[in-house]
């Protein structure tokens, strides 16, 4: 079983449209973070969230932790073909010295022209 | 700019082998990870060391064992290797353990177990 859960795993949709990923776990978080990743290469952080509630907005990407900090989720506004890639939420647990990143299962985006 | 630097980049082991992953940062990071990557299941914590001197268990470390050589560097060991350690492995650091640090990656190594 997956600690993080994170919905949809695929979604194509056409330019202009907006979306919604959201990621999910019964485990409080110190932080949430969301990360892209392009093909061959490793993930790069987007945002991090910290206090429960909390919203963050980057360009046309909105992400929000939940009030428990247990969820999270990433909208993007108008989609553009450049926002296609792999979408991954990663939760740090804090464990013994302090916190381990645990990832969702991802969401890979395509935006169609 | 180093970052994260993950050697090799592509292997391919016949089944029972053994091979070491590499992994080395140069930003000073306390904490270093292994992940593996594979379709739908995004990317799954093997082993992680918080500081230099420590390792634990992740999810999925059965099949693995890892050194914290120094601060430095992190390698993954895969002692007799199996076809269901086919995957992409990743390596990351941050700057310490605990909320609101950024991992920071390397570019992967693609492993195929034959």
């Amino acid at each position: 079983t997956q600690l993080l859960e994170q919905s949809p795993q695929f979604l194509s949709i056409q330019e202009g449209e907006n979306l919604t990923v959201y990621c999910n776990s019964s485990s409080v978080f110190s932080s949430l973070q969301w990360y892209r990743q392009e093909p061959g290469e490793g993930p790069v952080l987007l945002v991090t969230v910290v206090t429960g509630g909390e919203v963050k907005k980057l360009k046309r990407l909105t992400f929000q932790f939940g009030d428990a900090r247990k969820d999270s989720s990433l909208h993007i506004t108008a989609a553009q073909p450049g926002d296609t890639g792999l979408y991954l939420c990663a939760g740090e647990l804090i464990y013994n010295q302090g916190g381990k990143l645990i990832f969702g299962q991802g969401t890979e985006l395509s935006v169609k022209p | 700019n180093a970052g994260v630097t993950q050697t090799p980049k592509f292997q391919v082991l016949k089944t029972g082998q053994s091979m070491t992953l590499q992994c080395a940062q140069d930003m000073n990071h306390n904490s270093m990870y292994w992940y593996r990557q594979d379709p739908g299941m995004g990317l799954r914590l093997i082993y992680y060391s918080a500081s230099e001197g420590t390792t634990d268990k992740g999810e999925v470390p059965n099949g693995y064992n890892v050194s914290r050589l120094n601060k430095r560097e992190f390698s993954l060991r895969l002692e007799s290797a199996a076809p269901s350690q086919t995957s992409v492995y990743f390596c990351a650091s941050s700057p310490m353990v605990a909320a609101n640090t950024e991992a920071f990656f390397g570019q992967g190594t693609r492993l195929t177990v034959v």
